[in-house]
């Protein structure tokens, strides 16, 4: 099965600085890669998410780069803020309705 | 608006004592999922429900049972808890292939 590894597992900015995490999957069938975004005691919900045939996506602040020969993805989040802070899951799915594989997390601290 | 509602959202049982969880959904989505999510670690998928397909992943344990009667609805049954089942408990919703959409969970403690 899909195996998604992700790093740092955390992650310290200074506001302002922008933060970079690192996911890399398995399966090379993959073609659909969802970033959430969890703050404590809360439900994920997605910030960004990108499919196969795109090599990146951005909005706003936050960009999504895709490598398929490589496979793997990053997130990038420029001009941090302390709203940014919270735990980041990279995900991997075949699509259609084939489950989603998530990374391990980065728990991200923008320090003001 | 249109949402995933999970109730309730603090569940407390004793140990061995059976429990329900349960998932309503209005967004009309035909793919319904659990997952478990302990402290600091990423949701784990326990299984999830193309219309009325059911996809058991091959570690969840037998413990764990899920229905989902209708489109709307979905639940996970939890036969006999044990200490290592306290966790947050995650449905989430999509249409084929699109984005998940989580409801706020359901916080289980096993006393």
């Amino acid at each position: 099965g899909e195996n998604v590894e992700q790093h740092p597992s955390t992650l310290s900015v200074q506001e302002g600085d922008s933060a970079v995490i690192k996911c890399t999957y398995s399966d090379s069938a993959s073609n659909y890669f969802p970033w959430y975004k969890q703050e404590l005691g809360k439900r994920p919900q997605l910030i960004i998410d990108i499919r196969s045939n795109v090599g990146e996506k951005k909005d706003q602040r936050i960009a999504v780069t895709l490598n398929k020969t490589a496979k793997h993805f990053s997130l990038h989040i420029t001009e941090t803020q302390p709203e940014d802070s919270a735990v980041y899951f990279c995900a991997a799915s075949l699509g259609g309705y084939q489950k989603v594989t998530f990374g391990t997390g980065t728990k991200l601290q923008v320090i003001p | 608006d249109a949402m995933v509602i999970q109730n309730p959202r603090y569940q407390v049982t004793q140990f061995g004592k059976p429990v329900t969880l349960s998932c309503s959904q209005t967004l009309n989505h035909n793919v319904m999922y659990w997952y478990q999510q302990k402290s600091s670690q990423a949701p784990k998928l326990l299984f999830h429900y193309y219309d009325k397909d059911f996809n058991n992943e091959a570690d969840t344990p037998d413990n764990f049972q899920s229905r989902r009667p209708n489109t709307s609805f979905c639940f996970l049954d939890i036969r006999s808890p044990g200490l290592g089942d306290a966790a947050m408990y995650l449905c989430a919703t999509s249409n084929t292939g699109n984005e998940q959409f989580f409801g706020p969970g359901t916080r289980l403690t096993v006393l």
